[in-house]
């Protein structure tokens, strides 16, 4: 069935320093990629998206990178702040339906 | 100006009871959808509505029951409920498939 992997599962790093996390999805009709940040007791929130036109796309400091060949998707976060910390997931749209499915998030630590 | 407004925030309740969740947006989009994330934060579609209709409907008890009495609204009902049950539910909504996803702050139902 769909699947999206997502990994590293947990990730710490010292203030200022880059953060990757990558996803892989297995449908390859997947053409929306939507990121999201969780903060503790609250909802997901789109931080960026990508669609399969385009091979990467940035706001600010963060960025996404799309590999449709592969089906690999990355988000990279540079000069982090302690308030990049929370828990990120990645999505992949499944088909032409209206369907996300979720990568299993990772919890990114941003040490002052 | 909350964008998408679920109540209550909190539900405790005891095996075997009848309880609903209220989800509003005020976005005007057209569809809406509900999620659980499970104990280890694994976020799963429940179902999609667009325009008052169900559109995705995946394999959830029938015991969960959605109802959109218009479009800014979608309500999740949940009949006998199990300690299986306890979970974060997240509505969202977006303009329309394949656009962007807007969560709400969830809603965190314990069954005892």
């Amino acid at each position: 069935g769909e699947n999206v992997e997502q990994h590293p599962s947990t990730l710490s790093v010292q203030e200022g320093d880059s953060a990757v996390i990558k996803c892989t999805y297995s449908d390859s009709a997947s053409n929306y990629f939507p990121w999201y940040k969780q903060e503790l007791g609250k909802g997901p929130q789109l931080i960026i998206d990508i669609r399969s036109n385009v091979g990467e796309k940035k706001d600010q400091r963060i960025a996404v990178t799309l590999n449709k060949t592969a089906k690999h998707f990355s988000l990279h976060i540079t000069e982090t702040q302690p308030e990049d910390s929370a828990v990120y997931f990645c999505a992949a749209q499944i088909g032409d339906t209206d369907k996300l499915i979720f990568g299993t998030g990772t919890r990114l630590q941003v040490f002052p | 100006d909350t964008a998408v407004s679920q109540t209550p925030k909190y539900l405790v309740t005891q095996m075997g009871n009848d309880k609903s969740i209220k989800c509003e947006q005020n976005l005007g989009h057209d569809t809406m959808y509900w999620y659980k994330q499970d104990s280890k934060k694994f976020l799963k579609i429940m179902f999609s509505y667009n325009n008052k209709e169900l559109i995705i409907n995946e394999t959830v008890p029938n015991r969960f029951s959605p109802k959109s009495p218009d479009k800014a609204h979608l309500n999740l009902h949940i009949n006998s409920l199990e300690l299986g049950d306890s979970a974060v539910y997240f509505c969202a909504s977006s303009k329309g498939q394949g656009m962007k996803q807007y969560f709400g702050p969830g809603t965190r139902l314990t069954v005892t």
